[in-house]
């Protein structure tokens, strides 16, 4: 079964750098996913597609402090020189054949 | 620039159908290329696909809710609408319509459907 798996919660202080991570389940480490942000109160917004060699291809006007990467099962959004703008929920999400998945959150506080 | 708009009542009761359209701007659904999905929001929990539509009328549904579920193309070539039948409180929930299935690249920003009598 394709799962996503993130942390409930990550915090950083501004200015610094954060990594959030998304697990993908066994048997599916060669998946892309995407990277989602929705702030408080407002829709999602596209960060980013992420491939399983870390390559990633941003959405229209998303900063350079956004990035992506990968390890195995894992998939990596990292946020640098925090801003209090990026307090925010992230989800990553995937999909396979007639589905689609999404992670259950990560909540990022900024210090 | 891409813009969804989502559009429907805000308040169902119990085993009614819950009936939304979502409005595109900047972009045809017509035109092909992407699946078009709805996807929700229980008061503060996580995203849930609904289901997604292609121009051509082929659909997926999301197995949980396959029974209950029916996604459209409107007669308009930019809207495309769900139905939800048989609504209950756990329907409650702030939904969305997007673009794509794979990449999901752009969102409307939302509707909250109450379900309550």
């Amino acid at each position: 079964q394709l799962v996503l798996t993130q942390s409930p919660s990550a915090s950083a202080s501004l200015g610094a750098s954060v990594k959030l991570t998304c697990t993908l389940s066994s048997g599916h480490s060669s998946y892309a996913i995407a990277w989602h942000q929705q702030q408080p109160e407002k829709g999602p917004r596209y960060l980013m597609i992420l491939n399983s060699d870390g390559s990633h291809s941003k959405g229209d006007g998303i900063p350079d402090r956004f990035s992506g990467s990968s390890s195995g099962a894992e998939r990596y959004l990292t946020i640098s020189s925090l801003q209090s703008e990026d307090e925010a929920d992230y989800y990553c999400q995937t999909w396979g054949t007639g589905t689609v998945v999404f992670g259950g959150g990560t909540k990022l506080t900024v210090l | 620039q891409v813009q969804l708009q989502e559009s429907g009542p805000g308040l169902v009761k119990p085993s009614q159908t819950l009936s939304l359209t979502c409005t595109v701007s900047g972009g045809s659904i017509s035109s092909g290329g992407y699946y078009w999905s709805w996807i929700r929001q229980h008061p503060g929990k996580g995203l849930e696909w609904i289901g997604y539509i292609y121009y051509s009328g082929s659909t997926y549904y999301n197995p949980s809710l396959k029974s209950r579920v029916t996604i459209s193309v409107g007669t308009s070539e930019n809207q495309f609408s769900l139905k939800l039948s048989s609504v209950t409180a756990a329907d409650t929930a702030v939904y969305y319509c997007a673009r794509g299935h794979v990449v999901i690249d752009y969102w409307g920003q939302g509707t909250l459907v109450t379900v309550s009598s």
